[in-house]
């Protein structure tokens, strides 16, 4: 059963649009949650990362918000550009499991120019 | 930037064969992980380690074996390689026990086993 799920698995948004990724979880454990992005052929790589003790955290385009009570993230980008094209991991751990992560299936987002 | 290395990015190889797939990290961390990756699907964790001479199997149970001699260095084998294990493998790494903390990706290696 998925702990993580992304239940979009492509997002197609217009060059300075927001993009909106979204992300739940079944895991009431879970403290940590992070976003990753991953370009075809390559490892996923750090976008930005909250803890439940916050809502919200922002860094430059990207705001993550988290919803403790509807166990939900989402991830926020503005202005979309198109070298954001690329798919977007949620993922999640929690003390008891170690700070393993969890992660989600991913989505696909798009950005047309 | 991230320092972790895996080789090789891409491997073609027959049934049968005995297959080491390379992660080298040079950040020091103590905590190094193996994930399998199918289009389209959620990253599965399939070996970690805690550090040296420490290794457990992950959620997803692998055929693979792992190795922790040294703190750096994280190989994966497989002794006989079939085309069910025809994926994409992600290495990464992260500091030590508690706190929160991030895992460093390597480029991952794409098997293709024929």
């Amino acid at each position: 059963d998925q702990q993580v799920k992304q239940n979009s698995p492509s997002l197609s948004v217009q060059e300075g649009r927001i993009s909106i990724l979204n992300c739940d979880y079944t895991n009431s454990m879970f403290d940590y949650f992070l976003w990753y992005k991953k370009y075809p052929a390559e490892g996923p790589t750090f976008l930005i990362s909250i803890s439940s003790i916050k809502d919200k955290n922002e860094d430059g385009r990207f705001t993550v918000f988290l919803n403790k009570s509807a166990k939900h993230l989402s991830l926020h980008i503005v202005p979309s550009q198109p070298g954001d094209s690329a798919v977007y991991f949620c993922a999640a751990s929690s003390s008891g499991s170690a700070r393993q992560l969890t992660f989600g299936s991913g989505t696909q987002l798009t950005v047309l120019p | 930037e991230a320092d972790i290395y895996q080789t090789p990015r891409y491997l073609v190889i027959g049934t049968g064969k005995k297959i080491t797939l390379e992660c080298s990290q040079t950040m020091g961390h103590d905590k190094m992980y193996w994930y399998q990756q199918d289009p389209g699907m959620e990253l599965h964790l399939i070996h970690y380690s805690y550090g040296v001479n420490s290794t457990e199997k992950g959620d997803l149970s692998s055929e693979s074996t792992v190795s922790r001699i040294r703190t750096e260095h994280f190989p994966l084998t497989l002794e006989s390689a079939r085309p069910s294990h025809t994926s994409q493998y992600l290495c990464a790494s992260s500091e030590g026990i508690g706190g929160h903390t991030e895992a460093f990706f390597g480029q991952g290696t794409r098997l293709t086993v024929v």
